[in-house]
């Protein structure tokens, strides 16, 4: 079983609604959680990072971390053709700078 | 001016050869990084280095050697290569929690 559990998609979903990400782990050493965006055939770029448990906004993004659950959410609204790429978690532990990245979902937002 | 850049951004070369890639980073960050994702997307880390200091080093086959002549560069070797070593390489840098990812390099080995 991996550190960190990500349901590989595709997901797919109109233009204009809410995209609803997840990913689960098992190392409750974790404290610094992060979403990274990745188009196809580029690097992976950070959208949100979040430290221990709560809620964050940006935009039109949204990251959630529960800790008690070892689950962490990312929410996209009014979702766009150009929000279609592949969504990567990444969770480190309070020393060190080692991440570890789920396996990421791929979402497509079809006009 | 791109902030973490790599090259080649693509290499084909044959089972047993040996190659190297390259990594530069503009943003004075203090740390560097490989990745390597496979084709299932998974993106899995190889290396750190902290001004120059190797610091992370996860269990990779000894064909990979990393180098960092300065804070801002580092390189890839690989020696003998095999065909599980086909995937995308990603150089990243990092200043505290984020880390910069760069356009990653395609490797195939035939």
């Amino acid at each position: 079983q991996k550190e960190v559990e990500q349901d590989p998609g595709p997901l797919s979903v109109p233009e204009g609604a809410i995209v609803s990400l997840n990913c689960t782990y098992s190392n409750s050493a974790f404290q610094y959680f992060m979403w990274y965006r990745q188009y196809s055939r580029k690097g992976p770029e950070l959208l949100m990072y979040t430290y221990s448990s709560g809620n964050k906004e940006d935009g039109r993004f949204t990251a959630q971390v529960d800790k008690s659950s070892k689950y962490i959410s990312l929410f996209i609204r009014d979702s766009q053709p150009s929000d279609s790429a592949t969504y990567l978690c990444a969770m480190r532990k309070a020393a060190g700078n080692k991440l570890t990245f789920g396996g990421g979902t791929r979402v497509l937002v079809k006009p | 001016d791109t902030a973490v850049s790599q090259t080649p951004k693509y290499l084909v070369t044959q089972m047993g050869n040996d190659k190297s890639i390259k990594c530069e980073q503009n943003l004075g960050h203090d740390t560097m990084y490989w990745y390597k994702q496979d084709s299932k997307k998974f993106l899995k880390i190889m290396f750190s280095y902290n001004n120059k200091e190797l610091i992370i080093n996860e269990t990779v086959p000894n064909r990979f050697s990393p180098k960092s002549p300065d804070k801002a560069h580092l390189n890839l070797h690989i020696n003998s290569l095999e065909l599980g070593d086909s995937a995308v390489y990603f150089c990243a840098s990092s200043q505290n929690n984020e880390q910069y990812f760069g356009p990653g390099t395609r490797l195939t080995v035939t």
